[in-house]
């Protein structure tokens, strides 16, 4: 079945550091990838999305760029704040309506100042 | 504008004993999906509505567990005879539809804790 591998956390960085969470998905046809972010005692966000392949999804200085050829959608970001310190999510949706979203297990990100 | 509400945000029961839990999707999203959070399993879907179609009830992990949604807004979602292994943060999201691209929003999610 369709599945959705990320790296394992914690991860620890200083801020400005640059950010990498590897995401790898497994599905038939052509999925819509999703980043959502749970920031302590809050709720899941969604962080950035990319619906076809080649397509970059962009938001607050984070990006992922939808690679079919290697199944992957990493997370980057140029200089983490403290203020980024949270769980990240990668998820999959197949394109058939009414299928839900398919997540990783999460990656917790810990920036220090 | 209001965004996706749940209730309790907390629970604590015992073993044996039956919950409820009730989600507030946004005005005008016919979609609604629950989703469980543990430790051990991330976060599993559960069940999915779509307007008044039959629900999509495959993520459910046992006839403990059931869910409805009256008028095609508020959802409650039941568990009976609660067991240790059903504590984990259960959390609601509603789209505008099934559609692939449209965005779920989470609400802040009911922490159940079975002792």
């Amino acid at each position: 079945g369709d599945s959705v591998t990320q790296m394992e956390g914690p991860v620890t960085l200083s801020e400005e550091a640059f950010l990498t969470i590897n995401c790898t998905y497994t599905a038939t046809g052509y999925p819509s990838l999703f980043w959502y972010v749970q920031y302590p005692g809050e709720g899941l966000q969604l962080l950035l999305k990319a619906t076809k392949a080649d397509d970059k999804g962009s938001n607050k200085g984070f990006e992922a760029t939808y690679r079919k050829e290697t199944t992957s959608f990493h997370l980057e970001k140029g200089s983490v704040q403290v203020s980024d310190s949270a769980v990240y999510f990668c998820a999959l949706k197949r394109a058939q309506a009414g299928t839900a979203l398919i997540f990783g297990k999460g990656t917790t990100l810990s920036v220090s100042s | 504008g209001a965004g996706v509400s749940q209730s309790p945000s907390n629970k604590v029961t015992e073993k044996g004993k039956d919950v409820e839990l009730r989600c507030d999707p946004i005005s005008g999203h016919t979609a609604l999906y629950w989703y469980r959070q543990s430790l051990g399993q991330g976060l599993e879907f559960l069940i999915y509505f779509q307007g008044n179609s039959a629900p999509d009830k495959s993520g459910l992990p046992s006839d403990r567990f059931s869910a409805e949604r009256t008028g095609g807004s508020v959802s409650t979602l039941t568990i009976q005879r609660t067991q240790q292994e059903d504590s984990a943060v259960y959390l609601c999201a509603s789209s505008l539809a099934g559609v692939a691209s449209y965005e779920q929003y989470f609400g802040p999610g009911t922490r159940l804790t079975v002792t």
